[in-house]
């Protein structure tokens, strides 16, 4: 089992709709998390860092459940511009290294 | 403030040839770590560095080796280059507990 697992993508929505991401992760001892996104050929940029009792950024709303190790993203009003990979990242502890998922793509579409 | 710079951007590499990349962190980052992206998959983790000692390793051969100076920057080889070696290789600095900025990728062709 991989240690975090992403939704399998694409997501094809249109402009305005509203589009949920999950992941789930599987070292129960994770003590950070984060949402990164990536565009086509780039480096990944963190988006937002999620915490128990969840937090929203404008259109974006993160949620995290530790007894499911369950990580959600949500993402409303949706632009063209949202169109990226959204990565699913856990730290297990201190600076240890960051453990990504997969990726989900997203294409929004006009 | 330059940030996280990766050389070269692009390289291309025959099988069976050793390969040096290069990272330059963020001002007043001391941690260095890289990732490994293959088309379609999320980074995954090689190693880490920090005061100029492999910290952490991911899953990786021995051919995979890295370095870091004095001033923080790092490199990464790969020797015995692969086929399967082909991939966006990202540097990740950092300094506990900020969170990390990743520099733009060196993409690596092995033909």
């Amino acid at each position: 089992r991989k240690e975090v697992e992403q939704d399998p993508g694409p997501f094809n929505v249109p402009e305005g709709a509203t589009v949920a991401f999950n992941c789930t992760y599987s070292n129960s001892a994770s003590q950070s998390f984060f949402w990164y996104r990536q565009d086509c050929r780039k480096e990944p940029k963190l988006l937002m860092s999620v915490y128990s009792s969840g937090n929203e950024d404008g259109r974006f709303t993160a949620q995290l459940n530790r007894a499911s190790q369950y990580i959600s993203l949500l993402i409303r009003d949706s632009k063209l511009s949202d169109s990226a990979t959204y990565l699913c990242v856990v730290r297990n502890s201190g600076n240890t290294p960051l453990v990504f998922g997969k990726g989900t793509r997203l294409s929004v579409i006009a | 403030d330059a940030g996280v710079t990766q050389s070269p951007t692009h390289l291309i590499k025959t099988r069976g040839q050793q390969v040096t990349l290069r990272c330059s962190p963020k001002s007043g980052h001391d941690t260095v770590s890289w990732y490994q992206q293959a088309l379609g998959q999320g980074p995954q983790f090689i190693f880490q560095y920090y005061e100029e000692e492999e910290r952490q390793r991911g899953n990786f051969p021995d051919r995979f080796s890295g370095h870091q100076f004095p001033n923080y920057s790092s490199e990464l080889n790969v020797n015995a280059l692969l086929l399967g070696d082909s991939a966006l290789y990202l540097c990740a600095s950092s300094r506990f507990p900020d969170e990390a900025f990743f520099g733009q990728g060196t993409r690596l062709t092995v033909v």
